[in-house]
């Protein structure tokens, strides 16, 4: 049982340049989240989704698209990256009801845009 | 809209002795989640402990416990026979009931010494 996985772990891309991260998830959830975390801000969430084919914006989604094509994947996009997208980005998921029990974060992505 | 505002950037603790961590949030909701998150230097994020709003005893996880002060808007966190293991950035998240999204603090960062 892996929980979530987030893969690439690191990247470092260029200004302009397009990518995308992906987050697995193998516990069945519904819901799956996209954070970003930066120093001295906490983590805010980016997008979300409550099922397949749904998602929606939260916090802070400027500059960012979001698709969850299968109940286990979770994608993030950033079609043109900027400097002020440099952070570690978490994914994670949980169950329909989310109480808060069963929510598992992925071991993040470190994110650097030059 | 949801704040989480947690006031000590930084504190440190000696070994075996006791810390308490300060939170506070504000909200309109009366049908909420707390949490406590530890993020070791490995950036995995751990659930600590977890306060239900409608339930005035206050949560304990071992040497972890919180006290939940609703009508102030104040969830603290004390950590009794403090490890080194404990050193980490310590977040205080808020989860309205029934949305799955959480509303982090900006972090408390704690070194236990020896």
């Amino acid at each position: 049982n892996a929980g979530v996985t987030q893969t690439p772990k690191f990247r470092v891309l260029k200004t302009g340049q397009s990518m995308t991260l992906l987050c697995a998830q193998d516990m069945n959830h519904e819901y799956m989240y996209w954070y970003r975390q930066d120093p001295g801000m906490g983590l805010r969430l980016i997008h979300y989704s409550v099922g397949e084919g749904t998602t929606a914006k939260g916090e802070v989604p400027d500059g960012y698209n979001v698709s969850r094509l299968k109940k286990q994947n979770f994608l993030l996009g950033l079609e043109s990256a900027a400097p002020s997208q440099t952070s570690v980005y978490f994914c994670a998921s949980t169950f329909t009801d989310p109480g808060g029990y069963g929510y598992t974060f992925g071991s993040g992505t470190r994110l650097t845009v030059v | 809209a949801q704040t989480v505002t947690q006031s000590q950037p930084e504190m440190s603790v000696q070994e075996a002795e006791t810390v308490t961590l300060s939170c506070t949030y504000d909200t309109s909701e009366n049908n909420y989640y707390l949490f406590w998150y530890k993020q070791p230097p490995s950036r995995q994020m751990i659930l600590v402990i977890r306060q239900e709003a409608y339930k005035q005893q206050n949560a304990t996880e071992n040497r972890f416990s919180v006290n939940f002060q609703k009508a102030a808007k104040s969830f603290s966190l004390k950590i009794s026979d403090s490890q080194l293991g404990d050193t980490a950035m310590y977040f205080c998240a808020f989860m309205k009931h029934n949305t799955g999204k959480l509303i982090f603090g900006q972090g408390t960062t704690l070194q236990v010494k020896p």
